[in-house]
């Protein structure tokens, strides 16, 4: 069964700042992985998703992702962190090799950006 | 074009009674879900369908029912509400190698 640990439970970074956001994942198939972002109140936000090709996959607001086949890891990553960059990321993984279509969620990291 | 549309955004309900929780895309995507979100625990998915009258379930699907009469429709039943399943719920569907999710549903058992 596949499964995705997000091992904090939150990311402090002063604004300016490179931030990462951690995730790996356990598939017996090769994965699909995505990250959201949700705001207060809200639904969840697609910003990027890795399926094949180049591991390094750029996504909606200036954030980014490397996939690492070895250690099975997918973390999230932007140069130079905002105040509006404040909010809850989940990673998800989805295992190509199933035959249903169900995508397994992270318990989500919260990212507070300090001014 | 709302995509998926979820309804009602809030509901408080008490404990033993049944309540729906709608969901419905303008799309006719095959796959839709259902997810709780809860403190410390993320997302997890309660149910899912591949298409019209084909469902499965998720990893918290005790104490709801889903059905899936049109592709456009998949809602959430819960049929003797417990104060464990107050919650956030949300649907989504795949949109090619992604999936779209509506706005919520944040139940409250009493």
């Amino acid at each position: 069964a596949q499964s995705v640990a997000q091992p904090e439970d939150q990311v402090n970074v002063a604004e300016g700042n490179p931030l990462t956001v951690k995730c790996t994942y356990s598939v017996s198939g090769n994965p699909y992985l995505f990250w959201y972002v949700q705001y207060p109140n809200r639904g969840l936000q697609f910003l990027l998703k890795y399926i094949t090709g180049d591991n390094l996959v750029k996504g909606s607001y200036g954030f980014e992702a490397e996939f690492n086949k070895s250690q099975t890891s997918f973390h999230l990553k932007k140069p130079s962190a905002l105040v509006s960059d404040s909010a809850l990321y989940f990673c998800a993984v989805r295992d190509r090799g199933n035959r249903d279509d169900k995508i397994i969620f992270g318990k989500g990291t919260r990212l507070h950006i300090l001014p | 074009d709302a995509g998926i549309t979820q309804s009602p955004r809030y509901k408080i309900t008490e404990t033993g009674r049944q309540v729906t929780l709608m969901c419905h895309q303008t799309w006719s995507h095959s796959y839709m879900f259902w997810y709780r979100q809860d403190l410390g625990h993320g997302l997890r998915l309660i149910y899912y369908s591949a298409a019209a009258d084909i469902t499965d379930k998720g990893e918290v699907p005790d104490g709801y029912v889903v059905s899936r009469s049109k592709t456009e429709n998949f809602p959430l039943t819960l049929e003797s509400a417990t104060r464990s399943q107050t919650s956030v719920y949300f649907c989504a569907s795949r949109t090619g190698d992604g999936y779209t999710f509506g706005s919520g549903t944040r139940l409250t058992v009493v």
